[in-house]
């Protein structure tokens, strides 16, 4: 079983659409979810992170997080051509991070 | 406040020659991480340092890898002999000290820099 798995992709939107992206971990012990977004050739950079179950908003991204499921989810509202990008969920156990394999999203002008 | 640095960006190398790769981490970051990434799978932990120490090496492949960071700053990956295998895209990360809770703990990542063995 992998540490994490994301949605597979592409995920293909309409601007303007709600993009939603899901990620599940095997690891209860797991203490922290982070949302990476990665564009070609380019470094990977974080968008938000959460700790606590339920939603965290920040501008046109909401993260949500429930541990006794072991699922987190990213939701892009109003997606725009710039969101196209990979993006990588990552998990935080004990100062080390996994990584799923993400998700490529493709927002259609 | 410059970001993780790395170099090279790209590198093209014969099976059985060495590489290797440099990162200078964001100034002030205790923490040192190495990743990698190979064709289609997810970015894998490799190791990590806390000042000039290894933390946690557990994602090493085996010792045909050897990671320093001599004074606590910049760290270099040699990879000798480098295999095939050893294709992919290195990164790396740092992070301040966490205070407190060990979640906190955000990585700002470098560019990569992606290793080519023919």
């Amino acid at each position: 079983q992998k540490e994490v798995e994301q949605n597979s992709g592409p995920l293909s939107v309409p601007e303007g659409a709600i993009a939603s992206l899901n990620c599940t971990y095997s690891d209860r012990g797991s203490q922290s979810f982070f949302w990476y977004r990665q564009y070609s050739g380019k470094s990977p950079e974080l968008i938000m992170f959460i700790y606590s179950n339920g939603d965290k908003e920040d501008g046109r991204f909401t993260a949500q997080l429930n541990k006794a499921s072991q699922y987190v989810s990213l939701l892009i509202r109003d997606s725009q051509p710039s969101d196209s990008a990979t993006y990588l969920c990552a998990v935080n156990l004990r100062y080390k991070l996994s990584f799923g394999a993400g998700t490529t999203v493709t927002v259609r002008a | 406040e410059a970001g993780v640095t790395q170099f090279p960006s790209h590198s093209v190398i014969e099976k059985g020659q060495t590489v290797t790769l440099r990162c200078d981490p964001i100034s002030g970051h205790d923490n040192l991480y190495w990743y990698r990434r190979v064709m289609g799978k997810e970015i894998k932990f490799l190791l990590h340092f806390v000042k000039e120490s290894k933390q946690d090496e557990s994602g090493m492949p085996n010792n045909r890898f050897l990671a320093e960071r001599t004074g606590g700053t910049y760290s270099t990956l040699k990879v000798q002999p480098a295999e095939l295998e050893d294709s992919g895209v290195y990164f790396c990360a740092s992070s301040q000290s966490a205070r407190g809770w060990v979640g906190a703990n955000v990585l700002t990542f470098g560019a990569g820099s992606r290793l080519t063995v023919l």
